[in-house]
């Protein structure tokens, strides 16, 4: 069964910062991974998108990286700002053939101005 | 990012009653699933629908859930008699025909059974 875990469950950084988060799951075999951001009491934004052959993807300020064999992934925040406060989870897609995704926990960001 | 709107946005319900969740997706998405999240707990599937049937679910949806198509627009999830514990976001995600890109969500309904 696949299990996603994501550390660290919280983090406060000053602004400006550059920031790793971290996301580890148990199945290698995943099809693909995503980054959300979800802000208190909202939905969830999708920021980006690794397909399972990609090594990495980018926007603007964000960087993911994926490692299937090890599975792990990280979301690098560069020159981080107060607007970027948030809860970022990630979720795989487990081989199965509906496409579900499955959660982290998530980790909450706090960017101190 | 394709627009997905759910209805209500918020709900309030006396625990035993039945509520109905709705979604309205655009027309191209084949793809449907509901998530829910407990507050301060992670996401988790609920179910996915494809063809006018239900193609996976996990063990939350149980009997007391139910998920339909009516009139191939809107997409609903039926509760059918609330318990406490179904208090949460409740979230529909669509997606296209091309299976396992990427998935965008509604913007949820919250859920609170008294």
């Amino acid at each position: 069964k696949q299990e996603v875990t994501q550390i660290p469950a919280a983090l406060s950084v000053p602004e400006g910062e550059n920031l790793v988060l971290n996301c580890s799951f148990t199945d290698s075999a995943i099809y693909n991974l995503q980054w959300f951001r979800q802000d208190p009491g909202k939905g969830l934004t999708s920021l980006l998108l690794i397909q399972s052959s990609q090594r990495e993807q980018t926007s603007g300020r964000l960087n993911a990286s994926l490692d299937k064999s090890s599975g792990r992934s990280t979301l690098y925040i560069a020159a981080s700002q107060p607007g970027d406060s948030a809860t970022y989870l990630c979720a795989v897609i487990s081989p199965s053939n509906t496409g579900k995704l499955i959660f982290g926990q998530g980790t909450t960001l706090q960017v101190k101005p | 990012e394709p627009e997905v709107t759910q209805t209500p946005s918020h709900q309030v319900t006396q625990m035993g009653q039945e509520v109905i969740l709705r979604c309205v997706p655009i027309s191209n998405h084949l793809y449907f699933y509901w998530y829910r999240q407990i507050l301060g707990q992670k996401v988790e599937f609920l179910v996915s629908f494809y063809n006018n049937e239900i193609s996976e679910k996990s063990e939350i949806f149980d009997d007391q859930f139910s998920v339909e198509r009516p009139d191939g627009s809107n997409f609903t999830l039926k509760i059918r008699s609330t318990k406490l514990e179904d208090s949460a976001m409740y979230f529909c995600a669509p997606r296209g025909s091309d299976g396992y890109n990427e998935q965008f969500f509604g913007p949820g309904t919250r859920l609170t059974v008294l």
